[in-house]
């Protein structure tokens, strides 16, 4: 059975860095990608980035000055981390497995940038 | 980047009735669309992949269709599950990009 699971802080301090881990089981990480989503309230979706079976990484480019995807295969871990937080990044953050696109979800780790 | 366009925002139907749900494309996306549903507090779940794949375990009545830059979800006839909000996602380009979301409510 496929599973993904966001974890991390839930409050996050203003300029500070956020770090999220996703844990999956069920697939390889060798085998599929992960891809990391966000979705900002009151706005839609927006994908942040990508970590590809082989290990390499692409990124949004409108997040890529702050952003840096990283995995460790053999704890099954995908990790996400971003820098220079500040509160129109407080939203929920998907990690989901994939090809080309998406197919399963994990159910998301809600994030607030506040002091 | 591609911009995608979805509509309506907003759906109010009720249980039996043939709803659809458009995405229109700022350039050719080549059929790879996929649609998405999302339950609150739940994980996004695929329901169609590349414009009119059924995602395994998913009915038979949700279908899409569409190809260049237009795309349709549609259901066929509403279940009391169904309410829920429904997205879609281009994959022919990076940064992948989806359209913003239609919430299906029970009218």
């Amino acid at each position: 059975q496929v599973q993904l699971m966001e974890s991390g802080p839930g409050l996050v301090q203003p300029s500070e860095t956020l770090s999220l881990t996703c844990t999956v089981s069920g697939f390889s990480l060798t085998s599929y990608n992960v891809h990391w989503v966000r979705q900002p309230p009151g706005k839609g979706l927006e994908w942040m980035g990508v970590m590809w079976s082989g290990g390499s990484t692409d990124y949004n480019s409108a997040l890529k000055s702050r952003l840096s995807i990283s995995r460790d295969t053999s704890k099954n871990q995908v990790f996400l981390k971003m820098n220079s937080l500040q509160s129109e990044d407080t939203t929920t953050y998907y990690c989901a497995r994939g090809r080309a696109a998406p197919d399963y979800w994990g159910q998301g780790v809600m994030v607030t940038v506040s002091s | 980047d591609i911009q995608m366009t979805q509509s309506p925002s907003f759906l109010s139907a009720s249980v039996g009735d043939r709803v659809t749900i458009n995405c229109k494309a700022s350039q050719n996306i080549n059929k790879y669309l996929n649609w998405y549903q999302q339950k609150l507090g739940e994980a996004p779940k695929r329901l169609i992949y590349n414009t009119n794949n059924l995602q395994t375990g998913i009915p038979s009545r949700f279908s899409g269709s569409g190809s260049g830059t237009d795309y349709t979800l549609t259901i066929s006839s509403l279940q009391p599950e169904d309410f829920a909000t429904y997205f879609c996602l281009q994959h022919n380009s990076f940064p992948l990009t989806f359209g913003s979301g239609t919430k299906l409510e029970i009218k």
